[in-house]
């Protein structure tokens, strides 16, 4: 079965550092979105992306979050300057065109800022 | 605002008894509901989802969840729980956009399995 693919599983990072987080969506989806959740928490909406822009972003996803669909296959999220408070665990998820398609998770990048 | 409640924290059940999860949703229209699942250290699995029509759904694994719509729920069963059941369970509401759903999750319940 076809499944969401996230690299790499660990991130350590200094504070002020840029890192990127990169996704491979399943290979007929058209959505993708990013979502995280801090340790011991729920998991939260970050972003969602379509037709190579931005369809929603929340309040969480400001000026030092971006995202990119750099080719045909790779969707990241690149954290310009990263905080403590980043450290977290970051999903990607991709679905199918229609609002009855389900999203479809990677296994996530645990994020760890110093 | 649309929003999901799971009012249960932990819950531990014993091996071959049935389980029950509850949720609560509140959302203006008609809800895209799911439940998805997450072992340690792993992502999340759709267990089952609720788009329209029948209000029993049936997912993976020997799960199932009804829709109550009186009653703002979706709550998950399970006749007879397994050891490997032990993971913590999320129920989501889909914030419908055009053609996609932004997914709002409850905070989770951690399960666990007793022998």
């Amino acid at each position: 079965e076809p499944e969401v693919t996230q690299t790499p599983s660990h991130q350590v990072t200094q504070m002020g550092q840029e890192v990127i987080l990169r996704c491979v969506p399943i290979s007929n989806h058209l959505y993708f979105y990013w979502y995280r959740q801090i340790l011991g928490q729920k998991v939260e909406f970050l972003v969602s992306f379509y037709n190579n822009e931005i369809s929603e972003k929340s309040e969480i996803f400001d000026d030092q979050f971006s995202v990119e669909r750099p080719d045909g296959s790779n969707f990241t999220l690149k954290i310009r300057s990263t905080k403590l408070e980043d450290s977290a665990m970051y999903f990607c998820a991709s679905s199918a065109l229609g609002r009855n398609q389900p999203q479809h998770f990677g296994d996530g990048t645990r994020l760890s800022i110093l | 605002a649309q929003s999901v409640t799971q009012p249960d924290i932990h819950i531990t059940v014993s091996e071959g008894a049935s389980l029950e999860l509850r949720c609560n949703y509140s959302y203006g229209a008609t809800p895209y509901l799911f439940w998805y699942v997450q072992s340690p250290g792993q992502g999340l699995q759709l267990l089952l989802k609720y788009f329209s029509g029948d209000t029993l759904v049936q997912g993976i694994k020997g799960f199932e969840a009804e829709f109550k719509r009186s009653q703002s729920s979706f709550n998950l069963r399970k006749p007879s729980v397994h050891w490997s059941d032990a993971a913590e369970y999320f129920c989501a509401v889909g914030a419908s956009f055009g053609g996609y759903n932004k997914l709002i999750f409850g905070a989770g319940t951690r399960l666990a399995v007793h022998p």
